[in-house]
C-alpha cells in the first residue's frame, strides 16, 4: 500500500518567514496530493491540494510543488503569520481507485510575532 | 449545510464495552470515511464506504465494524473495547474523486 512521509515534524520560523514541509509517497499510481491543516482542537481542513497533471499551484501566500518522477511534493507558505500556527498533514491518494488518503505524520509550525 | 456531523463529541467506555459513533453528512456525497488520529500522528483509515450498500476495510480495521445505513449516514461500532482503541475518530465524505470535508471527531477514552 501507499506511504507517506513527512519532513519536519516541528517547524518554527520568525513572522513573516517562509515555512517549508516536505513529502514524500511510495506509489506511483497516486495522483491526488492534499495539504490539510489542523488547529488544535479541530477537524483538519483542507488548505490546498494538487492533482499529477499539474506541477504547481498557488493560492495567495500557499504553494504546492509535485515531483512527479521524484514521488514528492511540498508545501510553501510565504509571509508567515501566528495564525498560520497549526499542524500541517500532507497525503496522498488514487482517486480512480477510490479516493482512500494515506496521511503523512505532520508538521507543527510554530510561527513566532 | 451542516457538513459533516459526528456524535457524541466525547465518550469514556470501560475495557469490553460496546458502543457505536455515527456520522451523517448532508452534502450528497457517495463516498464516506471513518479515521482515527492517536496523539502526535496523521489520522489513520478504519473503513470506507465507495456508495451506499459497500463497506471495505483500511489500514486499520481490527476491532471495528462499520455500516452504511444510507447515502447519508455511516456508523463505526466498537464490539468489545480496548485501551488500545483510546483515540480522536473522524468521518469524512466527498465526491469520490475529490475534496474530502471532515466532520468535528470524536474524542474516545478506554480505560
Amino acid at each position: 500500500g501507499e506511504n507517506v512521509e513527512q519532513h519536519p515534524s516541528t517547524l518554527s520560523v520568525q513572522e513573516g518567514d517562509s515555512a517549508v514541509i516536505k513529502c514524500t509517497y511510495s506509489d506511483s499510481a497516486s495522483n491526488y496530493f492534499p495539504w490539510y491543516k489542523q488547529e488544535l482542537g479541530k477537524r483538519p481542513q483542507l488548505i490546498i491540494d494538487i492533482r499529477s497533471n499539474v506541477g504547481e499551484k498557488k493560492d495567495q501566500r500557499i504553494a504546492v510543488t509535485l515531483n512527479k518522477t521524484a514521488k514528492h511534493f511540498s508545501l510553501h507558505i510565504t509571509e508567515t503569520q501566528p495564525e498560520d500556527s497549526a499542524v500541517y498533514f500532507c497525503a496522498a491518494s488514487n482517486v480512480n481507485a477510490g479516493n482512500m488518503l494515506t496521511f503523512g505524520g505532520g508538521t507543527r509550525l510554530m510561527v513566532k510575532p | 449545510n451542516a457538513g459533516v456531523t459526528q456524535t457524541p463529541k466525547f465518550q469514556v467506555l470501560k475495557t469490553g464495552q460496546s458502543m457505536t459513533l455515527q456520522c451523517a453528512q448532508d452534502m450528497n456525497h457517495n463516498s464516506m470515511y471513518w479515521y482515527r488520529q492517536d496523539p502526535g500522528m496523521g489520522l489513520r483509515l478504519i473503513y470506507y464506504s465507495a456508495s451506499e450498500g459497500t463497506t471495505d476495510k483500511g489500514e486499520v480495521p481490527n476491532g471495528y465494524n462499520v455500516s452504511r445505513l444510507n447515502k447519508r449516514e455511516f456508523s463505526l461500532r466498537l464490539e468489545s473495547a480496548a485501551p488500545s482503541q483510546t483515540s480522536v475518530y473522524f468521518c469524512a465524505s466527498d465526491r469520490s474523486t475529490d475534496t474530502q470535508y471532515f466532520g468535528p471527531g470524536t474524542r474516545l477514552t478506554v480505560l
